[in-house]
């Protein structure tokens, strides 16, 4: 059983480029976040998804773009690359009712804007 | 809305000795809350929750958490640290259902030999 599969593991891009960080599930789970973990802030959430179709925004939604057209998958899209945007990027789902499920998490993208 | 503050970016403990790390959460309802261990270059992993089931909740690796109401805390010990124990952890609150889950800043555990 893979869980939660998150690539590229490692990245580097040019300001003003776009990429999309590719995330899947093979657990059935209705609920996906996208967080980003920066040095002595912890994770904060970018964007999540309660099922299929259906997206909100975070914490930190700025400059990110999500679609959940799949139960099994969540790209989250760079729309034009900035340095503020270097960091540790982490998918994560959990079943029905996420709140209260405890999240399986992917081992993370780690990306650098130059 | 929800809170969670995490005291003492890094703790430092002997090999087997007493483990505590803290976690003050702030919440308008029961919440629900959760300690994740991470290790270096790795995804977070579930260490235990509590759901209001029991206070005391016991969870991988020896660790366990008690939830005090009164406190609003929700400390992680384990009685006798193991070198394999040092990683970063993390202490998560949701308000349950489809609410966000609200993550700490983290906690770096060393052990020293």
């Amino acid at each position: 059983n893979a869980g939660v599969t998150q690539t590229p593991k490692f990245q580097v891009l040019k300001t003003g480029q776009s990429m999309t960080l590719q995330c899947a599930q093979d657990m059935n789970h209705e609920y996906m976040s996208w967080y980003r973990q920066d040095p002595g802030m912890g994770l904060r959430l970018i964007h999540y998804s309660v099922g299929a179709g259906i997206t909100d925004q975070g914490e930190v939604p700025n400059g990110y773009n999500v679609s959940r057209s799949t139960t099994e998958d969540f790209p989250l899209r760079l729309l034009s690359a900035a340095p503020s945007q270097t960091s540790v990027y982490f998918c994560a789902s959990s079943p029905r009712g996420g709140g209260n499920q405890p999240q399986h998490f992917g081992d993370g993208t780690r990306l650098s804007i130059l | 809305a929800q809170s969670v503050t995490q005291l003492g970016s890094h703790v430092s403990v002997s090999e087997g000795a007493l483990v505590l790390l803290r976690c003050n959460y702030s919440s308008s309802v029961p919440p629900y809350l959760f300690w994740y261990v991470q290790y270096p270059n790795q995804g977070l992993q579930l260490l235990l929750k509590y759901t209001s089931a029991a206070t005391l909740v016991k969870g991988i690796n020896g660790f366990e958490a008690e939830f005090k109401k009164s406190e609003t805390s929700f400390h992680l010990t384990k009685p006798s640290a193991h070198m394999s124990d040092a990683a970063e952890y993390f202490c998560a609150v949701s308000l349950g259902g489809y609410q966000k889950v609200t993550f700490g800043t983290g906690t770096k555990l060393q052990v020293i030999p």
